[in-house]
């Protein structure tokens, strides 16, 4: 069954810092996809990146970058020059295919990253 | 917003009670996942829909239910409420049965049953 561990429970660091978020899947899929979602204190989920276990190239986006290595089944997530808006709680997830060909996510416990400015 | 709407978006209610919960997914999305997500437990999947058919079930109490309209909105049935129940409760949609290509969360119903 698929499993995500996300070893850092919380971590904290001042404003400008760069901070890297640890996910480390297991699967038995040879193609599959993997998500980072962002939940701030307002609590809502919300979506950051989706992979295909094809594309191994790092993905940066603004402040946001991404390294996926399937030799490691690692896909890590680093905010360079944290703000504190960031401060937010981050989940892994990974799709397993259900029995009936259908799918549900199977999230990691999550890193709660505090920034303080 | 993503989209995907829920309501209410706060419940307070006493243990033995039962309460709805409600889901619109995105416009053109027939998929509709139900998670919920407590402190000791985390996010955990309890039912997928897709275009009103029942598709997967996880770790759903018995005292749990939910459908799936023909406006494709869906609603969760909670039942003999327990302490327990207490959670954030997200609804999830995605165009295909599958969610791989992507998922929209709406932005939860905390329930807290005292």
């Amino acid at each position: 069954a698929q499993k995500v561990t996300q070893a850092q429970t919380e971590i904290s660091v001042v404003e400008k810092e760069d901070v890297t978020l640890d996910c480390v899947y297991e699967t038995r899929d040879t193609t599959y996809y993997l998500f980072w979602y962002k939940q701030p204190p307002s609590g809502e989920l919300v979506f950051l990146i989706r992979r295909n276990s094809f594309d191994e190239q790092n993905e940066i986006s603004g402040r946001y970058s991404w390294n996926f290595q399937k030799s490691t089944s690692s896909f890590n997530f680093t905010i360079t020059a944290s703000q504190v808006v960031d401060s937010a709680v981050y989940f892994c997830a990974l799709p397993h295919i259900t029995q009936g060909g259908s799918e549900k996510l199977v999230f990691g416990k999550g890193t709660k990253l505090t920034v303080n400015p | 917003d993503s989209g995907v709407t829920q309501t209410p978006k706060h419940l307070i209610t006493a243990t033995g009670q039962r309460v709805t919960l409600r889901c619109s997914p995105r416009s053109g999305d027939l998929s509709v996942y139900w998670y919920q997500q407590s402190l000791d437990q985390g996010l955990q999947f309890l039912i997928q829909y897709y275009n009103g058919e029942e598709r997967a079930k996880g770790n759903i109490l018995e005292r749990f239910s939910a459908q799936q309209f023909p406006d494709l909105h869906s609603e969760l049935n909670l039942s003999s409420l327990e302490l327990g129940d207490s959670a954030l409760y997200f609804c999830a949609s995605s165009s295909a049965p599958r969610g791989s290509y992507g998922y929209t969360f709406g932005s939860g119903t905390r329930l807290t049953v005292v």
